[in-house]
């Protein structure tokens, strides 16, 4: 049964950075393909982007090329998701999903990470 | 604006059949068999129901079916329970330069 953990709800200010992490754990983290997804408060689900830990390919939503980092660490399962440039409107749940063996649809979600951008 | 236009909401009595639709183009939807839904308790992580536009997880009840017409997709819950009020997205692939568009998101209520 693979499990995704994230880290932490974080506060931050505008034009900071953030940086949320999500480990899986219950497979092998290779064969699996990872991504993004964003919630703001009451609204709906936004894809951000995705990564394929074996040959670290990634593909990024264009809203947000050029202001999101998507890693992988393969030695501790560990995917990653830094967004920069932080302004109010980044205020979400940030999940971390894996995509099904077939490629389609996130069959398992992370617990979600809440991120407030404030002054 | 979502990529996919889903209704705000749909309500039905316990027992009784809904269907939530969810129009696309055909940049996403009306080009992909890629069409997955997932179901949205208050304060949890969305969870899949549907992928492959018509396939169900392991575990998910068959009272969840979903099909796709042109550049519709839409998802109808039969037997409607009182454990079935959520929130309902779909998601399409849309292609390898903009990959996934989720819907604005469906609240269905069981009155």
């Amino acid at each position: 049964q693979v499990q995704l953990v994230q880290s932490g709800a974080e506060v931050k200010k505008p034009g900071s950075s953030v940086k949320v992490s999500c480990k899986a754990s219950g497979g092998t983290f290779t064969n699996f393909v990872f991504s993004w997804i964003r919630q703001a408060p009451g609204q709906g689900l936004e894809w951000m982007g995705r990564i394929i830990p074996i040959h670290g390919t990634i593909n990024s939503a264009q809203k947000f090329q050029g202001r999101v980092t998507i890693t992988a660490d393969k030695s501790t399962s560990t995917v990653y998701m830094e967004l920069n440039s932080l302004r109010s409107e980044d205020t979400s749940m940030y999940y971390c999903a894996k995509y099904t063996d077939s490629g389609d649809g996130f069959d398992v979600w992370g617990q979600g990470t809440m991120v407030t951008v404030s002054s | 604006q979502s990529a996919l236009t889903q209704p705000a909401s749909v309500s039905g009595s316990p027992g009784q059949s809904i269907t939530i639709s969810c129009t696309g183009s055909s940049n996403n939807v009306g080009s992909y068999n890629f069409v997955s839904w997932y179901q949205q308790l208050p304060g949890k992580a969305p969870k899949l129901i549907i992928f492959e536009v018509n396939k169900r997880p392991s575990g998910i009840s068959d009272r969840f079916s979903a099909s796709k017409s042109g550049n519709t997709a839409s998802l109808t819950i039969s037997g409607l329970q009182a454990e079935d009020e959520a929130h309902y997205y779909c998601c399409s692939y849309a292609g390898s330069r903009t990959f996934s568009v989720f819907g604005g998101g469906t609240k269905v209520t069981v009155l």
